[in-house]
């Protein structure tokens, strides 16, 4: 059955730096999502993207955040300056219709120092 | 921002138990879904609800779209072991380009 990957499952980073976090969406969708939970909370929204640009943000989606389909398979997270309270899990999502329940990766858990 | 809120928080129950959790807003959704979460892993979708008043069962488990749009139960029936985990409901709100919002989740936990 298809699925969402995700690398690297773990990050640790000091603060201030960039990272990336990557994903691959199933292959027939068209809609993807980046989602984060701090430990112990719940799931929230960050941004979705559609036809190559961001079509929803969260307040958490800042101008440290951006996000990028470089090409036809990855959607790419990238937090510009890194700080302590980004640490999380960081989950993608893709989905392949509007209509369509979306359908989440194994993560990728950040720690930040 | 909108929220969900799902109840209980956690629930301590001894297998072959009957489990009942739900989630209600304030505001009104097209879709619930039921999601459930092991340690350290994505959620996994368990149901998912497009029409109000509709009522679907994957296996033991059986939730509902409330007539009102603004909430949701999810059951599951004769529990075992392999149940434990976090369950998490989420809606999608009409007119969104389908960000899904979240509840805090339901620890259940299972005696053997």
């Amino acid at each position: 059955e298809p699925e969402v990957t995700q690398t690297p499952s773990h990050q640790v980073t000091q603060m201030g730096q960039e990272v990336i976090l990557r994903c691959v969406p199933i292959s027939n969708h068209l809609y993807f999502y980046w989602y984060r939970q701090i430990l112990g909370q719940k799931v929230e929204f960050l941004v979705s993207f559609y036809n190559n640009e961001i079509s929803e943000k969260s307040e958490i989606f800042d101008d440290q955040f951006s996000v990028e389909r470089p090409d036809g398979s990855n959607f790419t997270l990238k937090i510009r300056s890194t700080k302590l309270e980004d640490s999380a899990m960081y989950f993608c999502a893709s989905k392949q219709g509007t209509t369509e329940t979306q359908y989440f990766g194994p993560g990728t858990r950040l720690l930040v120092l | 921002g909108q929220q969900l809120n799902q109840s209980p928080q956690s629930m301590f129950i001894q297998e072959g138990e009957d489990v009942s959790m739900n989630c209600t807003s304030s505001s009104i959704f097209n879709t619930w879904l039921w999601y459930k979460q092991d340690p350290g892993e994505g959620p996994v979708l368990l149901i998912a609800l497009y029409k109000a008043g509709e009522l679907t069962s994957n296996g033991r488990l059986t939730a509902q779209f409330g007539i009102t749009r603004k909430d949701s139960f999810l059951n599951i029936s004769a529990s075992i072991p392999s149940d434990v985990g976090i369950y998490f409901c989420a809606g999608q709100l009409g007119g969104s380009q389908g960000n899904l919002i979240f509840g805090k989740g339901t620890k259940l936990s299972v005696k053997p």
